[in-house]
């Protein structure tokens, strides 16, 4: 069993929705979580970085840690084309990311 | 967060030769990590350099074949040694961010086919 479980989509929706991207992970060592997002042929950018439970809000992007069901989310708001991309979570005590699979996400318009 | 800057930005290499990437960043920074992404995957660290000291390589992962130098604060070097296909790969590095976060900040990423 992998660390870290993310599925890897593809996840298709019209340009308006809101997008529910999850991640489940097996070790309680994990303290800090991130998101970040992949455009084709670049690197990964940092989206959103969360410690506790709870959630956390940056614009359209909602990141949300359920620490006692070990799992994390991310929502983006009123999807635009421009969000189509990949998306990775990360996890990591000590400065060693864990990451997830990636989500494949396209926004159509 | 850092600016990174990686040379070259993809390659085509023959099968039994060697290729080093170079990493540079724009302010100094004390961990700078090499991680591989295989097509269609996610990425798997292959090893943590810091300055004035050893590599530390992850599991499946040996100097031999990815040798790395890390001679200052802004700048590291990986080296894919005697090539297969198999290492076609992108390769990425990245350093850490401020503050007790262990977020890390990503650079463009080396596109390596091997023939």
């Amino acid at each position: 069993q992998k660390e870290v479980e993310q599925d890897p989509g593809p996840l298709s929706v019209p340009e308006g929705a809101i997008v529910s991207l999850n991640c489940t992970y097996s070790n309680s060592a994990f303290q800090y979580f991130m998101w970040y997002r992949q455009y084709s042929r670049k690197g990964p950018e940092l989206l959103m970085y969360t410690y506790s439970s709870g959630n956390k809000e940056d614009g359209r992007f909602t990141a949300q840690v359920d620490k006692s069901s070990k799992y994390i989310s991310l929502f983006i708001r009123d999807s635009q084309p421009s969000d189509s991309a990949t998306y990775l979570c990360a996890m990591t005590p000590y400065g060693k990311l864990t990451f997830g699979q990636g989500t494949i996400l396209t926004v159509h318009p | 967060s850092a600016v990174i800057s990686q040379k070259p930005s993809r390659d085509i290499c023959q099968r039994g030769t060697s290729l080093t990437i170079q990493c540079q960043v724009d302010s100094q920074v004390t961990m700078m990590f090499w991680y591989r992404q295989q097509p269609g995957q996610s990425l798997t660290l292959i090893a943590t350099a810091n300055q004035g000291s050893e590599a530390t390589y992850e599991s499946g992962f040996v100097i031999d074949k990815f040798p790395i130098s890390r001679p200052n604060l802004t700048f590291s070097t990986l080296t894919v040694s005697n090539m297969s296909p198999e290492d076609s790969s992108i390769y990425l590095c990245s350093v850490e961010g401020a503050g007790a976060t262990d977020t890390q900040y990503f650079g463009p990423g080396t596109r390596l086919t091997v023939l």
